[in-house]
């Protein structure tokens, strides 16, 4: 199975400052077709995980511009331009090129 | 608009087996798989399986093989997990995904998830 691993784990930050989230893979996620299958989630206390960014930064409907997603290969960044008090939750990386789908540990955001 | 809704929550005894519905509205569900995920209390994801409503493929994680069953039907897919344990308390969530295996996995929409206690 692929490991995916995350850092940092937990993330502190103030309001209105950037923040970001590393992930990696033993391996490069790039997929037969060329795309490479690394998303990332969301999930709020109590809710349910939410799509940001597929294929690596590709931003999903709704989601809002300070988040953005790069990299390549087997290392992968998710950015939140400046913090919201919404943006508080759980951050998952997930890669879907090969079978099983893994997911990192998750990186827990919180206010400073 | 696209739409998963789970079945409510069940409380079993080890041994036992649980069924979660997934009841997909707003898309056409034979273009798209289905995959399942687990979240333990306070832990991360994990994936557990996907199916296929298009031609029935399944694929499952090894660790729960022989304990889980996918299947669908009109609309609807199931999840099925026997010999329940402890360590199988767990939020399940059904997330649409890719209709074919060879295919690479995307996860766009999630169901709000079903809560499965395993207690005695």
């Amino acid at each position: 199975d692929v490991v995916m691993t995350q850092s940092p784990l937990s993330l502190p930050v103030i309001l209105g400052q950037p923040a970001s989230i590393s992930c990696r893979s033993p391996q490069s996620l790039e997929y037969v077709d060329g795309n490479t299958y690394l998303t990332w989630f969301q999930q709020r206390p109590g809710h349910s995980p939410r799509r940001l960014i597929y294929k690596v930064s590709n931003r999903d409907s709704g989601v809002p511009d300070r988040f953005s997603g790069s990299g390549s290969g087997t290392e992968f960044t998710l950015k939140i331009s400046r913090v919201e008090a919404e943006d508080v939750g759980v951050y998952y990386c997930m890669q879907g090129t090969n079978w099983p789908v893994t997911f990192g540990q998750g990186t827990r955001l919180e206010i400073k | 608009q696209v739409q998963l809704v789970q079945s409510g929550t069940e409380v079993k005894k080890p041994g036992a087996s649980v069924t979660v519905s997934c009841k997909a509205a707003g898309y056409t569900f034979a273009n798209y798989g289905v995959s399942w995920v687990r979240q333990a209390p306070g832990q991360g994801l994990e994936w557990v399986g996907w199916i296929s409503p298009y031609n029935g493929d399944t694929k499952i994680v090894q660790r729960l093989q022989g304990r889980v069953t996918l299947t669908t039907s009109t609309s609807t897919a199931y999840m099925e997990l026997n010999s329940l344990r402890s360590d199988d308390t767990a939020v399940y969530y059904c997330a649409r995904d890719v209709v074919v295996a060879s295919g690479a996995r995307f996860m766009d929409y999630w169901g709000q998830g079903t809560l499965v206690t395993v207690s005695s």
